[in-house]
């Protein structure tokens, strides 16, 4: 089974640029979380997708947006970049409906803002 | 706000010693994981533990889940440079919506000298 893939892997945009990060989930999983990873730290939630549809997000301001696709695949966009949100963006997919789930993890995207 | 406390930080240690790590919260999560995350990759899950006071083993690892759901450790044997790694606690709760979230700890740095 195929794992989960994140583009690009690294990149660098200015402050107030626009930028999409793209993921796509692991086989047969219909649901996928994106997660944000400062340095030094724990990742921390920003939404999930399942059936295309956002259903859950975390303390993150309305510019980060996102969307699902039919495939299940994944696109995470940030307007307005601020210096802040330099860091590892991590997607994970899970198949809910096994009781407690088990995110498996891409490699993430290293967004540096300058 | 629900937060996950690790401890220590930074852990520096022999191949062939024992360490414990911990993960602790004001917080009732439903469940508790652990991942273990290298540079350049995302985090892997390690264990799910669900019931209180739930102990589960992993080969040299050892894991375990408070009796009030509000704490955990990880407890390795005999460390060797292969456990080197960053290791994350993530409690696991609904967000608004009904997506499935988690929480994670900062993290604890492992390096196992040989």
């Amino acid at each position: 089974e195929t794992g989960v893939t994140q583009s690009p892997t690294h990149l660098i945009k200015t402050r107030g640029q626009q930028v999409t990060l793209r993921c796509s989930s692991q086989s047969g999983h219909n649901t996928v979380s994106w997660y944000q990873q400062a340095l030094g730290q724990g990742p921390q939630f920003i939404f999930q997708y399942y059936r295309e549809e956002e259903n859950g997000r975390g303390n993150f301001p309305p510019r980060f947006s996102g969307l699902q696709f039919p495939n299940y695949s994944s696109e995470l966009n940030v307007n307005a970049l601020e210096l802040d949100d330099s860091a590892l963006y991590l997607c994970a997919s899970s198949s809910p409906g096994a009781g407690n789930e088990k995110l498996f993890f891409g490699s993430g995207t290293q967004l540096s803002v300058l | 706000t629900q937060l996950l406390e690790q401890s220590p930080q930074f852990l520096s240690i022999q191949e062939g010693e024992n360490l414990t790590v911990y993960c602790n919260s004001s917080s009732v999560f439903s469940s508790l994981q652990w991942y273990r995350q290298e540079p350049g990759e995302g985090p892997v899950l390690l264990v799910t533990v669900v019931t209180g006071g739930e102990v589960k083993k992993l080969k040299r690892l050892t894991f375990q889940f408070g009796d009030a759901r509000k704490d955990s450790s990880l407890h390795i044997t005999a460390a060797q440079p292969g456990d080197t790694g960053l290791y994350l606690c993530a409690g696991s709760s609904i967000s608004s919506g009904s997506a499935r979230q988690l929480t994670f700890g900062s993290g604890t740095q492992l390096t196992v000298l040989p």
